[in-house]
Formats: structure tokens, sequence, C-alpha cells
């Protein structure tokens, strides 16, 4: 059983430009989340996609965009990349909406310059 | 809307001695509450968690929480830590209402075991 993969690990970008974080979940998982952990702070929930649909939304902007594709991977889309969106991104899976058995990957450092 | 407080921002501790990790939390409806360590550079692995019965929860690598409901807290102890318990742990409750899946984290504590 393999758990939950993040790509890539580091992740270096100019202020104003669009990034695209990826993650696959865990075998068996349908449901995926986004959280953005900036440093020294707690993990901020940031989406949820449940079977390819938006499930619920955290205090983000729009420029925070998501997908979940058929597979039940997921991606991450920033544009117009600020300086405060440098952070460490965590996706986690679960096995169904209101399953909190999450299991998080070991998340993508993204620094903003 | 509902919060976490982490009691401690840093806890020291020495080897083999108990430590308790503390955590409250602001909500009049039930919820669901967990634990999760985060290691250098390293995503968060569940520790333990409260859904329903009994209200002493045992984890992973020795560590155990109460769910104390009248007093909104859910700390987190460990009779006697090792050099390897040092870490940032996270205490985070469900959002049942609107279920979203949504958890909500407090700020962390840092735990440094000392030799």
């Amino acid at each position: 059983e393999t758990g939950v993969t993040q790509s890539p690990t580091h992740l270096i970008k100019t202020r104003g430009q669009q990034v695209t974080l990826r993650c696959s979940s865990q075998s068996g998982h349908n449901t995926v989340s986004w959280y953005q952990q900036a440093l020294g702070q707690g993990p901020q929930f940031i989406f949820q996609y449940y079977r390819e649909e938006e499930n619920g939304r955290g205090n983000f902007p729009p420029r925070f965009s998501g997908l979940q594709f058929p597979n039940y991977s997921s991606e991450l889309n920033v544009n117009a990349l600020e300086l405060d969106d440098s952070a460490l991104y965590l996706c986690a899976s679960s096995p169904g909406r209101g399953n909190y058995g999450y299991t998080f990957g070991s998340g993508t450092r993204l620094t903003v310059v | 809307a509902q919060s976490v407080t982490q009691l401690d921002s840093q806890v020291p501790v020495f080897e083999e001695a108990p430590v308790e990790l503390r955590c409250n939390y602001s909500s009049s409806v039930s919820v669901y509450l967990f634990w999760y360590v985060q290691y250098p550079n390293q995503g968060l692995q569940l520790l333990l968690k409260y859904l329903s019965g009994s209200t002493l929860v045992k984890g992973i690598n020795g560590f155990e929480a109460e769910f104390n409901k009248s007093q909104t807290s859910f700390h987190l102890r460990k009779p006697s830590v090792h050099i390897s318990d040092t870490a940032e742990y996270f205490c985070a409750v469900s959002d049942l209402v609107n279920n979203t899946g949504k958890l909500i984290f407090g700020q962390g504590t840092t735990l440094q075991v000392k030799p």
C-alpha cells in the first residue's frame, strides 16, 4: 500500500509567476485535502476535493485553485505568486468525504523570491 | 469559528521524564480530536485520535491523550520520553458543523528532549 506522494519536493518561483503542485493519493482514498503551512505555524486548510468536485474551501483567495482527476490524484495551482505564499504545502488523502482518517504527504516546500 | 490553542510553544524535558502537551479547543458541538507529530522537513504523522467512546485514547509510540469535554481540552501525555520524540506536535479539531473535512490546527508545540 503506497502512501501519499507529492511532487516536487522543493520549488523556487519568482513573484508573479504561477505554480502547480501535484499529489497522488493513497490507494483506496477518494478524497484529497490541501494545507498551507507557513514557517513556525500550524497547517491551514486550503480546500478539499471529493470525487473530482470541491467539497470545502478555507480562507484563501481565488488565485488558489485545484483539480482532482478520475484516479483521485490532485493538483494545487497558485497564480500570481506573492512572497507570503512561501510555505510548505501538504496534501492529505482519506477514504471518503467526512472521513478524517487522513494520510499526509511529506509536502512541497515552495519559496517565492 | 472553531479554534485550537496549544498552551505551550516549547516544552523542554529531560530524557525518560514524563511530558504533557496541552491543547484546548473552542467548540460547543461534538468534535473529533487529533494529535499529529511532524519531524523536521517531513509531513504530519497521526499519533492518535478521539472520535467517540472512551475518553482516554492510546496512540503510537507510547503516547496517550485524554478528552475532557467540560474543559474542552485534549492534552497529550507520555510517561517517559526518548530523544527520538524531539519534534513538533500539533493538536487539531474537525469541522463537523460544515462537514468540509477541514481540520483546524493549533500553532504547534516544540518538544525538545535533552539527554
